[in-house]
């Protein structure tokens, strides 16, 4: 059971330069989270789905963009990375029900922007 | 609206001693607590949760927590330190629309031989 898979795990980009991080679950969960983690700041949340087709802001949208096509994938894409996106990518899946039902994490992707 | 406040970034214990992790939540509705774990280079990995009722709760690796409603409290003990505990901790508090969890900015805990 794979859980919650992050792609890429790493990767460096150049200001201004795009590109796209794929969050898979295989544990068809309706809800699905993505949240960056920086020094000293905890996890902060970018953008969340609670269903296949729809997409909600979170507490650090600005410079992202999410999508969720399928039940199983959510994607972040960054359009014109800046050094301010550096920054530990988490995805977060969790089933639906009450408040209790605790989020799974991905391992994460590490990403630089020069 | 909710917060976490995780009161000091780094603890530091021996080998055998009490370990002792705090947080305090702030929640506008009743609130539904999560401790979470992270070893290096990895994701966060649920250590407990708390269940409406229950004042102490027990969690994976021999960790519990004990919610305290007065205090707005529920922090993270552990008897007896050991070497592999040695990780990043993080409380949550989950509330309001759609279980958006609320992170508290972590405790780094270092044991020592």
């Amino acid at each position: 059971n794979a859980g919650v898979t992050q792609t890429p795990k790493f990767r460096v980009l150049k200001t201004g330069q795009s590109m796209t991080l794929l969050c898979a679950q295989d544990m068809n969960h309706e809800y699905m989270y993505w949240y960056r983690q920086d020094p000293g700041m905890g996890l902060r949340l970018i953008h969340y789905s609670v269903g296949e087709g729809t997409t909600a802001k979170g507490e650090v949208p600005d410079g992202y963009n999410v999508s969720r096509l399928k039940k199983q994938n959510f994607l972040l894409g960054l359009e014109s990375a800046a050094p301010s996106q550096t920054s530990v990518y988490f995805c977060a899946s969790r089933q639906g029900g009450g408040p209790n039902q605790p989020q799974h994490f991905g391992d994460g992707t590490r990403l630089s922007i020069l | 609206a909710q917060s976490v406040t995780q009161l000091g970034s780094h603890v530091s214990v021996s080998e055998g001693a009490l370990v002792l992790l705090r947080c305090n939540y702030s929640s506008s509705v009743p609130p539904y607590l999560f401790w979470y774990v992270q070893y290096p280079n990895q994701g966060l990995q649920l250590l407990l949760k708390y269940t409406t009722g229950a004042t102490l709760v027990k969690g994976i690796n021999g960790f519990e927590a004990e919610f305290k409603k007065s205090e707005t409290s529920f922090h993270l003990t552990k008897p007896s330190a050991h070497m592999s505990d040695a990780a990043e901790y993080f409380c949550a508090v989950s509330g309001g629309s759609n279980y958006k969890l609320t992170f508290g900015k972590g405790t780094l805990l270092t044991v020592n031989p």
